[in-house]
């Protein structure tokens, strides 16, 4: 069974802080890796995807790939209220499984004004 | 460009009634996947389809089933409900089941 793991927080930054969002996984091969953001009642929306080993960035924010470590993170920069949101982490199984993603519950982020 | 709709949005079904739920993909996208959202087991994979064909199949039972049109739709179908299938259904479309769009999903209710 390949696993995604997040805290599930609550995480709480104060506003123009930096956020800071973790995500381990199993599959060793995977290559393919994902952050959602999900708003209360509302469905996820694909916000970073990252491919190689390193940084990614993309306005406030940046994806961090470690596939040594099978780790791979979030940073949102400048922290508004409105990035408020459960942030989910989706990593591309590898092998005869690929074609589908396997989700982290998810952390919750509250920005307090 | 459009995104990825569903319908209905909202659904109230009895225990060991059928439910088929549709999915139009964004123009051009060919891939489409359905997950079932859960407060409990969060987001997990139902099955893929690309081009009209089943590429990959999570963990569910056989009452849960799908297809996909040559026109990329999609339609998911829950047969002989049970109260544990109330749930968010959500599909995402894509160009090759990489970076997935989600459509506004369907809450189902089985009451």
């Amino acid at each position: 069974q390949k696993e995604v793991e997040q805290n599930s927080g609550p995480l709480s930054v104060p506003e123009g802080a930096i956020a800071s969002l973790n995500c381990t996984y199993s599959d060793r091969g995977s290559q393919s890796f994902f952050w959602y953001r999900q708003y209360s009642g509302k469905s996820p929306e694909l916000i970073m995807f990252i491919y190689s080993n390193g940084d990614k960035e993309d306005g406030r924010f940046t994806a961090q790939l470690n596939k040594a470590s099978q780790y791979v993170s979030l940073l949102i920069r400048d922290s508004q209220p409105s990035d408020s949101a459960t942030y989910l982490c989706a990593v591309e199984d590898s092998g005869g499984s690929n074609y589908k993603l396997t989700f982290g519950k998810g952390t919750l982020l509250t920005v307090n004004p | 460009k459009a995104g990825v709709t569903q319908t209905p949005r909202y659904l109230i079904k009895t225990r060991g009634q059928q439910v088929t739920l549709s999915c139009s993909p964004i123009s051009g996208h060919r891939s489409v996947s359905w997950y079932q959202q859960t407060p409990g087991q969060g987001l997990q994979f139902l099955f893929e389809y690309f081009s009209e064909t089943q590429r990959n199949k999570g963990n569910f039972p056989g009452r849960f089933s799908g297809r996909q049109f040559s026109n990329s739709r999609s339609e998911m179908n829950v047969s002989t409900l049970e109260l544990g299938d109330s749930a968010l259904y959500l599909c995402a479309s894509s160009l090759e089941a990489d970076e997935q769009y989600f459509g506004p999903g369907t809450r189902l209710t089985v009451t």
